[in-house]
């Protein structure tokens, strides 16, 4: 049972265009967000979050939105750079004493010059 | 700040072997993971401590996999005996108690079983 779920497994945008993507999840009990970049041979890094408090969350190029009616979050790159080509994870947390992340398979993101 | 310490990076063993990976957190942080990525899905919790305290193992094939935490700080992580699908990479990360989800990762271990 995936409880989150990144449908599109690759995204090609061009450079300074927008990169748009998208997470779904099942589990009504999630109340923190996370995304994750990785490159290759590299651990993920964390990139941004979001509570469930909130429907939006801002850090300089990157924007995540949550919308928690249609269990829905997406990720926003604007400008997309060369730099952006990775692959993002989602991740989910139901919160309590212990925060443990369901993360999605991963968008493998390439942004072209 | 340092950051979380794997070795070995790369081990290729034969079925029915055992493999050990090693992992030292970052300084401070109390709640340390390993976390298994098979190719082409997300990383999938294995253990979580708590200091040297096990909060979550729910998804550790205990028949076979093993892991401790010493004196709280670094951990290992054992596989005995490895079958081909635990082929994959395996994440150590730690983090702050308390701190909803932001992780750090190493850079993995990365099992290849024949």
């Amino acid at each position: 049972d995936q409880q989150v779920k990144q449908n599109s497994p690759s995204l090609s945008v061009q450079e300074g265009r927008i990169s748009i993507l998208n997470c779904d999840y099942t589990n009504s009990m999630f109340d923190y967000f996370l995304w994750y970049k990785k490159y290759p041979a590299e651990g993920p890094t964390f990139l941004i979050s979001i509570s469930s408090i909130k429907d939006k969350n801002e850090d300089g190029r990157f924007t995540v939105f949550l919308n928690k009616s249609a269990k829905h979050l997406s990720l926003h790159i604007v400008p997309s750079q060369p730099g952006d080509s990775a692959v993002y994870f989602c991740a989910a947390s139901a919160g309590g004493s212990n925060y443990k992340l369901t993360f999605g398979k991963g968008t493998l993101l390439t942004v072209n010059p | 700040e340092a950051g979380v310490a794997q070795s070995p990076r790369y081990k290729i063993i034969e079925k029915r072997q055992s493999v050990a990976f090693w992992c030292n957190p970052i300084s401070g942080h109390a709640t340390l993971y390993w976390y298994q990525q098979i190719l082409g899905q997300g990383p999938k919790l294995l253990i979580q401590f708590q200091n040297n305290g096990v909060v979550d193992d729910s998804q550790l094939p205990k028949d076979r996999f093993s892991a401790e935490r010493l004196k709280g700080v670094d951990s290992t992580l054992k596989i005995q005996p490895a079958k081909l699908e635990d082929s994959a990479v395996y994440l150590c990360a730690s983090s702050l108690v308390g701190f909803p989800g932001e992780l750090f990762f190493g850079e993995g271990s990365r099992l290849t079983v024949l």
